[in-house]
């Protein structure tokens, strides 16, 4: 079975300061990992994925998550927030399943990000 | 541009009253999604389609309904809108291929009064 927990519902950031989201999965096969961003009223877009290559991923709008096996997480970052930032943000895990087949997504929580100006 | 297209954009229906909402993608991805999101959450699966293959969630409502025409669409009708069918209605589209991930549509907004 596979799980997502986004420790933070909310977080309220500086413009111009660090971005953190956090994120913690449990999979029991290789898992892919996804950041998606939604928007006010819109669809979600993908930010960034990690499919077993390299363990920093970096991805569009800044923002980029390294993948940690040893402490099972995939924590968003950027340097620096900028006001259009502000959003949804959900953790996405996929694994393969014992078939080698690609499972279905299970998102996160969410956690939404407020920009302070 | 590639995309996967959802109309209308908002729909507001009465209770009872049937709806169907749309989803086009010229991605030619053979795996289509429905999500239902409601406020202040995440995406809820509620079936998909493998080619032509249908698959339910086991606790997607019978008021919930499919089909897939062809490769490019994609409908969800629903049979008697509740009150508590009010919610986003995502589309989504995916290769067959283990890793890829799945591109969303804008979504529709379906509010039942």
């Amino acid at each position: 079975a596979q799980s997502v927990t986004q420790l933070d519902s909310h977080v309220s950031v500086s413009e111009g300061t660090p971005v953190l989201l956090r994120c913690n999965y449990s999979s029991s096969y290789s898992p892919s990992l996804f950041w998606y961003v939604q928007h006010p009223n819109k669809g979600l877009q993908l930010l960034l994925k990690y499919t077993s290559a390299a363990t920093l991923v970096k991805g569009i709008n800044g923002f980029e998550a390294e993948f940690k096996k040893s402490e099972t997480s995939f924590h968003l970052t950027k340097p620096s927030a900028h006001m259009s930032d502000a959003a949804e943000y959900f953790c996405v895990v996929s694994d393969r399943g014992s078939s080698g087949s690609a499972r279905q997504l299970t998102f996160g929580s969410g956690t939404q990000l407020t920009v302070l100006p | 541009d590639a995309m996967v297209i959802q109309n209308p954009r908002y729909q507001v229906t009465q209770f009872g009253k049937p709806v169907t909402l749309s989803c086009s993608q010229t991605l030619n991805h053979n795996v289509m999604y429905w999500y239902q999101q409601k406020s202040s959450q995440a995406p809820k699966l509620l079936f998909h389609y493998y080619d032509k293959d249908f698959n339910n969630e086991a606790d997607t409502p019978d008021n919930f309904q499919s089909r897939r025409p062809n490769t490019s669409f994609c409908f969800l009708d629903i049979r008697s809108p509740g009150l508590g069918d009010t919610a986003m209605y995502l589309c989504a589209t995916r290769r067959e291929s283990s890793y890829n991930e799945q591109f969303f549509g804008p979504g529709t907004r379906l509010t039942v009064l």
